[in-house]
């Protein structure tokens, strides 16, 4: 099973602050990454699929990049409702199997 | 608007069965494979069971491999989750997804969850 760790488990930054967070998987999953944002007592929701492409909606500010087993989210500056728990997936396996990162909290500072 | 609304959670003992649906609105169901993933709580996200569009292959976690079992009904744009053998490491909240499916520079892209609904609350526990 492909294993993705998330780093770091907690990132505290401003509003108008860049947030990079990271997403290694265990082996090659190409580009087949995807990006959620959780926020509490909601359902998770993409934001980027195949490493780096922006869901319907989903505004400029978030980007994906990365390919193999490194990956990268970027919020190029922090909205107040940014704040939330984010999520990377895999699905080099499709249909058999999918996995998640652990998650990473982005909170105020 | 895509509506997903699950429904059937509740508490049951360990190794006691439990039948969740999901009521899928707003896009042509029948033409979408779609997801159950669970969600311990306060822990992370875990893809439990898949569904091809037609019913026609089954893809499951292995720690519910044999025990959990989906279906689907396209005549009632209706998706199951059939669980039996219920154990404590299974207390959850179950959300549906639908899979997602776009065409990108002439490759269809599939198995991310672009909807969810709000999902249901299972528990475990005597």
């Amino acid at each position: 099973e492909i294993v993705l760790t998330q780093s770091p488990a907690t990132l505290s930054l401003s509003p108008g602050e860049r947030a990079t967070l990271s997403c290694r998987a265990s082996q090659s999953v190409s580009s087949y990454l995807a990006w959620y944002q959780q926020k509490p007592g909601q359902a998770p929701r993409l934001l980027i699929y195949d490493a780096s492409n922006r869901a319907t909606g989903i505004p400029a500010r978030f980007s994906g990049s990365g390919s193999g087993t490194d990956f990268t989210l970027t919020i190029s500056s922090l909205e107040p409702e940014d704040f939330a728990v984010y999520y990377c997936q895999q699905r080099s396996n499709w249909p058999r199997g999918y996995t998640f990162g652990q998650g990473t909290k982005l909170e105020i500072k | 608007q895509v509506q997903l609304v699950e429904s059937g959670g509740g508490v049951v003992q360990p190794g006691g069965s439990l039948r969740l649906s999901c009521a899928a609105s707003g896009f042509t169901f029948s033409s979408y494979g779609m997801h159950w993933v669970r969600q311990a709580p306060g822990k992370g996200l875990e893809w439990v069971a898949f569904i091809r569009y037609d019913g026609s292959n089954k893809y499951y976690a292995d720690s519910v491999k044999g025990r959990f079992t989906i279906s689907r009904d396209n005549s009632k744009n209706t998706l199951y989750l059939q669980m039996n053998s219920l154990r404590a490491e299974d207390t959850a909240v179950y959300y549906c997804a639908k899979d997602f499916s776009a065409m990108v520079r002439g490759v269809i892209i599939r198995g991310y969850f672009d909807y969810w609904g709000q999902g249901t609350l299972v528990t475990v526990s005597s």
